[in-house]
């Protein structure tokens, strides 16, 4: 039973560019979340998903940031435009509810420049 | 308000030695969940404990859980130098909640 999978391992973009990055979760799991992690930091909650449902986006900065779980596919996190502050890793999890396991992919890490 | 605050920060064993990490947390909660990461890798899910469980074990981990202390350890028992890592308490906030708060971990030196 594959893990959560994130694609791209790391990433690198230019200011101004933009980031998508992609989360197949595990089998069995329809729950998606995104967090971020800042450098020394812990991990912040970002956006929890399920197919084709936006269910709490009230960690994802207002502007540029969007996330979408189309009913085939991954989840992706799209960033547009960059800017040098992006710069971290971005993990996804899944669970098979709302109060089972999380179980997070390897993340993105994410560098602009 | 900061969830899951890890103390201490940081703890340098020997091998075989025992490790033992807390964790604090401020409003209620429907579990419970540690984690480790490596530097630089992703989070490994190491156990979850709910409101209503005090103790759970896993192999050589074994964690307790007080929920009038709002309070949870991790006990790693005969350490090895692969346990070096960082170590995670996460908590959903009770209720509805969902979204995990993390606090800034405790990392680990298990030296050989």
């Amino acid at each position: 039973n594959a893990g959560v999978m994130q694609n791209p391992r790391h990433l690198v973009r230019r200011r101004g560019q933009e980031a998508r990055l992609r989360c197949s979760p595990m089998k069995g799991h329809s729950h998606v979340y995104w967090y971020r992690q800042l450098p020394e930091e812990g991990l912040k909650f970002m956006v929890y998903l399920q197919k084709e449902n936006i269910i709490d986006e009230s960690g994802m900065p207002k502007e540029r940031f969007s996330a979408e779980f189309p009913k085939e596919g991954p989840s992706i996190l799209r960033i547009q435009q960059v800017v040098r502050g992006d710069s971290a890793a971005y993990f996804c999890a899944s669970s098979r509810g709302t109060h089972y396991e999380q179980y997070f992919g390897p993340g993105t890490r994410l560098t602009v420049t | 308000s900061q969830q899951g605050e890890e103390d201490p920060q940081a703890l340098s064993i020997q091998e075989g030695e025992n490790a033992t990490m807390n964790c604090s947390y401020k409003t209620s909660i429907n579990n419970l969940q540690w984690y480790r990461q490596n530097s630089g890798r992703g989070l490994v899910h190491l156990i979850l404990i709910r409101s209503n469980e005090r103790e759970k074990h896993s192999g050589r981990l074994r964690v307790t859980l007080d929920t009038s202390k709002k309070s949870s350890s991790l006990l790693i028992t005969a350490s090895r130098a692969a346990d070096t890592a960082s170590y995670f308490c996460a908590t959903d906030g009770g209720g509805s909640n969902y979204k995990l708060t993390f606090g800034k971990g405790t990392l680990l030196t298990v030296n050989p």
